[in-house]
C-alpha cells in the first residue's frame, strides 16, 4: 500500500497567493482528516471527513481555508489568500473507523512557507 | 473544549536513562488514547489504549491509561540515540473518531 500520499511535499509562496494542497487517502479508508503542526500549537486539527462528508470544521482557523472531498480518494486544503501567518507543516491523514482497531496514517505532510 | 495535555515539553537525557512522559486529558465521548513518535516526517503509530489498567509493550516502550483519573504514560527504558522525537499523545473522541492531539514532548537523548 502506498500510504497517504500528499502533495506538494515543499511549496514557498508570496502573501496573497493562492495555495492549494491535496491529499489521497489509502484505499479503503473512509475518514479523512487535515491538520496543521506549528512549533507553538502542536498539531491541530482543521477539519475532518466521513464517507467524503465534512462532519467538524470548526478547527478551520477563518475564511480564507476551505476543504473539498470531491470522491473518496481525494480531497484538498486550500489557502486564499495566504499569509505568513499559515506557513505550517499540513498533514492529511485518513483511517477506517473501525472501532475495534482504528488508527489514523498520517501522509509526509506539505510544509507551507508563505513570505 | 476538549484538552490534551503533556508534560514535560521538553526532555534531555543520556543513553541508558528510563523516561516516563504523561498524558492527562479533558474530554467529552473518550474512546481511545493513541500514541504516535514523530521524527523528522509524519507521525507514526505507537500504542491504542483503550482499558484502564492493561499495560501495552512493544520492546523498551510501554504505555497504560488510568481512565478514572484520566491520564497516561509512556516510559521508554534503556534509551538510545534513536529514541530523539517528539513524541505525541492523542484521544480518539466521539462517534466520528475524531482524534484530538497535545502539543507533545520533545526527548533528545545524548549518547
Amino acid at each position: 500500500d502506498a500510504g497517504v500520499i500528499q502533495s506538494p511535499r515543499h511549496e514557498v509562496t508570496e502573501m496573497g497567493q493562492e495555495v492549494t494542497l491535496r491529499c489521497k487517502p489509502i484505499s479503503g479508508h473512509n475518514s479523512l482528516f487535515w491538520y496543521r503542526q506549528t512549533m507553538m500549537r502542536g498539531l491541530e486539527l482543521l477539519i475532518y471527513f466521513n464517507n467524503n462528508v465534512p462532519i467538524d470544521d470548526s478547527g478551520m482557523p477563518e475564511d480564507r481555508f476551505s476543504a473539498k472531498m470531491p470522491n473518496a480518494s481525494f480531497s484538498t486544503l486550500k489557502i486564499q489568500p495566504s499569509e505568513p501567518r499559515d506557513s505550517a507543516v499540513y498533514f492529511c491523514a485518513s483511517s477506517t473507523g473501525d472501532i475495534h482497531g482504528n488508527t489514523i496514517y498520517f501522509g509526509e505532510g506539505s510544509w507551507l512557507t508563505v513570505v | 473544549e476538549d484538552k490534551v495535555v503533556q508534560s514535560p515539553l521538553s526532555l534531555v537525557v543520556h543513553e541508558g536513562d528510563t523516561v516516563t512522559l504523561n498524558c492527562s486529558y479533558e474530554v467529552t465521548n473518550f474512546r481511545s488514547l493513541l500514541w504516535y513518535k514523530q521524527e523528522k516526517k509524519a507521525p507514526t503509530f505507537l500504542f491504542m489504549l483503550t482499558s484502564s489498567g492493561i499495560e501495552k509493550k512493544s520492546g523498551r516502550l510501554s504505555s497504560i491509561l488510568d481512565k478514572k483519573e484520566l491520564f497516561s504514560i509512556l516510559n521508554i527504558t534503556a534509551t538510545q540515540t534513536g529514541d530523539s522525537a517528539i513524541y505525541l499523545c492523542a484521544v480518539l473522541i466521539g462517534s466520528n473518531y475524531k482524534l484530538t492531539f497535545g502539543k507533545g514532548t520533545l526527548l533528545t537523548v545524548n549518547p
